[in-house]
């Protein structure tokens, strides 16, 4: 089945930087990413998405990049504010099972003002 | 909830008792999915369903029971089998093969 590893498990910027978070699938067939954001005692929340057939999305301060070779995908955050503070997970279709999606195991971030 | 709710939103289970938790959709979605999150922690997957009458375990089933006679219902019942259920569950729901999911805002369960 796919495999998802997400680093950093947390991250600290100060207000007004970016922020990476990268993850790395294992199946090569994957053609859909996902990234949820999930602020304290709320539902995640689907922010950004890419497809396998382009290599970057963005919209207005987050973006997504996909590097099909090195298997790995990554969500940038720039000029952050405190309401970016939260956790990101990213995911990946499992490919043993149809609809299914592999989460990270997830990136708090903390914006400091 | 965006298509999706859950209910109740906190939940209080005794020693020995069985609980349901509800799960609806009116997104016409075919799959369903139940997750646990612990504090602190990512997301677990418990049992899920790709079409009615159909469903599978996840990775930690053990102590839960689903049903999906309804395309629109998935509800979750947390067994007394299940000795340390005390999480925050979300439910989500998914139009097939590469697509996000949408989550309900979630049950948070505790035992007393």
């Amino acid at each position: 089945g796919e495999n998802v590893e997400q680093h950093p498990s947390t991250l600290s910027v100060q207000e007004g930087d970016s922020a990476v978070i990268k993850c790395t699938y294992s199946d090569s067939a994957s053609n859909y990413f996902p990234w949820y954001k999930q602020e304290l005692g709320k539902r995640p929340q689907l922010i950004i998405d890419i497809r396998s057939n382009v290599g970057e999305k963005k919209d207005q301060r987050i973006a997504v990049t996909l590097n099909k070779t090195a298997k790995h995908f990554s969500l940038h955050i720039t000029e952050t504010q405190p309401e970016d503070s939260a956790v990101y997970f990213c995911a990946a279709p499992s490919t043993d099972s149809w609809g299914k999606l592999q989460f990270g195991a997830g990136t708090q971030v903390v914006v400091t003002p | 909830d965006g298509g999706i709710t859950q209910s109740p939103k906190y939940l209080f289970r005794k020693e020995g008792q069985n609980v349901t938790l509800s799960c609806e959709q009116n997104l016409n979605h075919d799959a369903m999915y139940w997750y646990r999150q612990d504090p602190g922690q990512g997301l677990r997957l418990i049992y899920y369903s790709q079409i009615v009458n159909d469903f599978q375990k996840g990775d930690i089933a053990e102590g839960y029971s689903v049903s999906r006679e309804k395309k629109e219902s998935f509800p979750l019942t947390v067994t007394s089998a299940q000795k340390n259920p005390t999480a925050f569950y979300l439910c989500a729901s998914s139009i097939g093969q590469s697509y996000g999911y949408t989550f309900g805002s979630g049950t948070r369960l505790t035992v007393v």
